[in-house]
């Protein structure tokens, strides 16, 4: 069974830095490119980071390039998200997504909250 | 970026009903779009690729159709654990985007 595991969200303020973590289970880690999926409150899905299987190739969406990088540990099957100055508008539920044979995403975690705030 | 319309916001339909969930695109995505349900406080589940393609355990009672702008997803015989929102997803251009999404309740 696939398996996908946050953690590391919580409260921060304006401007410092967090990084998020998902260690995945149930299938060939190191073979999928992964990804970082948010979700403010009440609100709709926005992808935020994609990473390659071999970490070879990064994408970020606009709101957060040159603030949030995506890396991976395949020796430890282990995703990350490392995200710096962080704005209020950062503020929602980060899920990492495993792809499909395309850019869709079959399997989701269960998310980590994080929260920007004073 | 390819921003994705879906309507309506939201939708309140009797059990054993008939719904569609449309979703629009704002140029041609040549059928790279996918649908997804999310229930309250679950993780978003995959339904549906390349338009019309449903994932591995997906009931028959759903499908999805469309081509061009225009998408739907329809799902037929409604049934209580079918209330979530659901949003659609193009993958065809980078970056990938997704739909507002649409809440279905019981009427």
């Amino acid at each position: 069974e696939v398996q996908l595991v946050e953690s590391g969200g919580g409260l921060v303020q304006p401007g410092r830095s967090l990084k998020l973590s998902c260690v995945a289970s149930g299938f060939t880690f190191r073979n999928y490119g992964m990804n970082w999926i948010r979700q403010a409150p009440g609100k709709g899905l926005e992808w935020v980071a994609y990473i390659s299987s071999g970490s070879s190739y990064s994408y970020y969406a606009e709101t957060v390039k040159g603030r949030f990088t995506i890396s991976r540990d395949n020796a430890k099957n282990t995703l990350y998200l490392q995200m710096t100055s962080l704005r209020s508008e950062d503020t929602a539920l980060f899920y990492c997504a495993r792809m499909g044979n395309n850019n869709w995403f079959v399997y989701w975690g269960q998310g980590t909250l994080v929260t920007v705030s004073s | 970026d390819i921003q994705m319309t879906q309507s309506p916001a939201s939708l309140s339909a009797s059990l054993g009903e008939t719904v569609t969930i449309e979703c629009r695109a704002s140029e041609d995505i040549y059928n790279g779009l996918a649908w997804y349900q999310q229930k309250p406080g679950k993780s978003p589940q995959f339904l549906i690729y390349n338009a019309n393609i449903l994932h591995t355990g997906v009931p028959s009672r759903l499908s999805g159709s469309g081509s061009g702008t225009q998408y739907s997803l329809k799902i037929n015989s409604l049934q209580s654990e079918d209330v979530a929102t659901y949003f659609c997803q193009q993958y065809y251009d980078f970056p990938n985007t997704f739909g507002a999404g649409t809440k279905l309740e019981l009427k």
